[in-house]
């Protein structure tokens, strides 16, 4: 058990809808990132959030945004949603520049 | 920018024999390396990591890594496989310095071992 906390593990929906991905990092840390894992695409870096505030972001559609709460926990938000969204989301906590956790994913299908 | 090459997508292997996943970057700064596993419908679990020092690194699970240089490499190796040891293996890299720690990943190698 990495200590970080994904929900749900799995979604499913319909293109058009809107879904909220929900992330709670190991405790203490306060860096938090989302990944995008889909079978053409690989492991793509969506965005790191830093105690609430946005540090870098990746390739992150329009249609998503993502934000970090004061408790440290992190919502991915994905809109307007489109088959090929479907894809495994993951989070990652880190507490230092030198090794990220990862959550058990949450495995997006859009039908 | 930085970039990850995996140079097998897919790797099967007889139970007990050695395995060697190949893993070469591209950066023009300096980097960490990670290897990470995923074993079927988990999450990313870390192996081992470069960060400075010895070139070769031990993990966990019997698996170790060296470090190259001059080559850009950073091989996974393990002596003897088991079954339990199927799984995807991914490389990954991240600088030194940045904005943001983003990983870097490579596409992944499926590790298949046989009885």
């Amino acid at each position: 058990d990495s200590g970080v906390t994904q929900t749900p593990k799995h979604l499913i929906t319909a293109t058009g809808q809107r879904v909220t991905l929900r992330c709670s990092p190991r405790s203490g840390d306060l860096s938090v990132y989302w990944y995008q894992q889909s079978l053409d695409q690989g492991l793509q870096f969506l965005i790191q959030y830093y105690n609430g505030e946005e540090r870098a972001k990746g390739n992150i559609l329009e249609r998503f945004s993502a934000q970090q709460f004061p408790d440290l926990h992190s919502e991915l938000n994905l809109s307007s949603l489109e088959l090929g969204d479907s894809a495994l989301y993951f989070c990652a906590s880190s507490a230092s520049n030198t090794e990220a956790f990862f959550g058990q994913g949450t495995r997006l299908t859009v039908v | 920018a930085q970039s990850v090459t995996q140079l097998d997508s897919q790797v099967p292997v007889f139970e007990e024999a050695p395995v060697e996943l190949r893993c070469n970057y591209s950066s023009s700064v300096s980097v960490y390396l990670f290897w990470y596993v995923q074993y079927p419908n988990q999450g990313l679990q870390l192996l081992l990591k470069y960060l400075s020092g010895s070139t070769l690194v031990k993990g966990i699970n019997g698996f170790e890594a060296e470090f190259n240089k001059s080559q850009t490499s950073f091989h996974l190796r393990k002596p003897s496989v088991h079954i339990s040891d199927t799984a995807e293996y991914f490389c990954a890299v991240r600088p030194f310095k940045a904005a943001g720690n983003k990983l870097t990943f490579g596409g992944g190698t499926r590790v298949l071992v046989k009885p």
